[in-house]
Formats: structure tokens, sequence, C-alpha cells
């Protein structure tokens, strides 16, 4: 089993939808919780982070946590042209104080907004 | 200013040749990450430094030597580099204390092929 998985889409919302992408772990005990936006070609940008259960909201993304079932989604409200692009789910499954932070990344969802 | 800085933006190069890698954040970060992304693929970490010493290497060929200077600068030296190695090489920088998420920021990379 992968340590983070997410569906590899494409993913094809209609313009001004709501997206929804997701992203399961297998390790308990991860920390913490990241969207990263990667355009074609680019660095992955990061777009939230959460690392309680419940909702974190930003703009018109809204980051879901339940720890319980290992599960984190991202929600984009008002789906735009320029939201196309991959999201990187990334899981912090080793917090080192003072030692540098761990990461592990799905494979990426591939969201088309379709006009 | 949440900027992570890498130079070069390409760089070509021969299997014989030498080569660095360069990268600077001014977030004052104390933990800073070398990773590697292969197209349609997610990015795969090398190192972590924090506080200016290694305390991550993921099995790394010892081809790749990552060194840095001080907490602003991180340099990856290459050397002897085999084709596979192209990729586009990312450099990200984080908090080592004090929050609880660790949110990692990425440089723009340095595109890097090897003839």
């Amino acid at each position: 089993q992968k340590e983070v998985e997410q569906n590899s889409g494409p993913l094809s919302v209609p313009e001004g939808a709501i997206a929804s992408l997701n992203c399961t772990y297998s390790d308990r005990v991860s920390q913490s919780f990241f969207w990263y936006r990667q355009y074609s070609g680019k660095s992955p940008e990061l777009i939230m982070s959460i690392y309680s259960n419940g909702d974190k909201e930003d703009g018109r993304f809204t980051a879901q946590l339940n720890k319980a079932s290992q599960y984190v989604s991202l929600l984009i409200r008002d789906s735009q042209p320029s939201d196309s692009a991959t999201y990187l789910c990334a899981v912090n499954l080793n917090i080192l104080t003072g030692g540098g932070n761990k990461l592990t990344f799905g494979t990426g969802t591939q969201l088309k907004v379709e006009l | 200013d949440t900027e992570v800085t890498q130079t070069p933006k390409h760089l070509v190069m021969g299997m014989t040749n030498k080569k660095s890698l360069k990268c600077e954040q001014h977030m004052g970060h104390r933990a800073m990450y070398w990773y590697k992304q292969k197209a349609k693929k997610p990015p795969e970490l090398m190192f972590v430094y924090s506080y200016e010493k290694l305390s991550i290497n993921e099995s790394v060929p010892s081809r790749f030597s990552p060194e840095c200077p001080n907490s602003s600068l991180l340099n990856l030296h290459l050397h002897a580099l085999q084709p596979e190695d192209s990729a586009l090489y990312l450099c990200a920088s984080s908090q080592d204390e004090g929050t609880p998420t660790y949110e990692q920021y990425f440089g723009p990379g340095t595109r890097l092929t090897v003839t």
C-alpha cells in the first residue's frame, strides 16, 4: 500500500463548479498535511496546510482533514481555467524538531477546468 | 517574503563535467531541502539540512554532493552524472521549530539535462 494515495485523474470540472480533490494516507502518526499546485514545467506552489481535524478555508480553497479516516481533501470553489494544474497532496510523516521534516507526496491529481 | 531562488534555471552538462546548483532563501528558515522531480512524478527527497548540518540523506549516489555554507544558502555539486539524472531539481526551505505544520516553500527549480 502506498503511503499517500491520490486519484491521478484527469478530473474535469466546468468553470464555476466545485472541484473536489481527495487524498488518503497510511501512517496514523502523520502530523501535518499540505496541498501544492503545480503547473506544467513549474515548481510546486503551497496553497494549503492543515494539521487539525475539520475544515480550513482560505479564499476559494478549503482543506478538510479527517484523521480517523486518514483522509484529507481540497475543495476549490468557483473553479477557473487558471486552476487547471496538477495538485499534489503531501504528508509530513516524521516531524523531527531540529532535524528538518520529511514530506511524502502523492502522485498528484490533474485538474482540468473547462470553459 | 516567501521566496526561494535557484540558479541556474537551465543547465546542460556532459557526463564528465562538474557543475553546481545554487539555492538561496531569505525567510529566516533553518531547514533546507533538495528534491529531484522527473516528468509526471512527484518530487523525491534527496537531502535535508537543519541548522546547516546534514540531517537526512536519502541514499543519494555520491555523484551528488550537497553543501550548506550558511543558513541562507544551499548548493548541490554535480560530478560524473548519468543521462538518467536529467530532471527538475528543486530546493525548498521551512521553519524547523515553533510551528505545528512546517510548511515547505519551493524555489523555481533548475532543469538539468545530462548529455
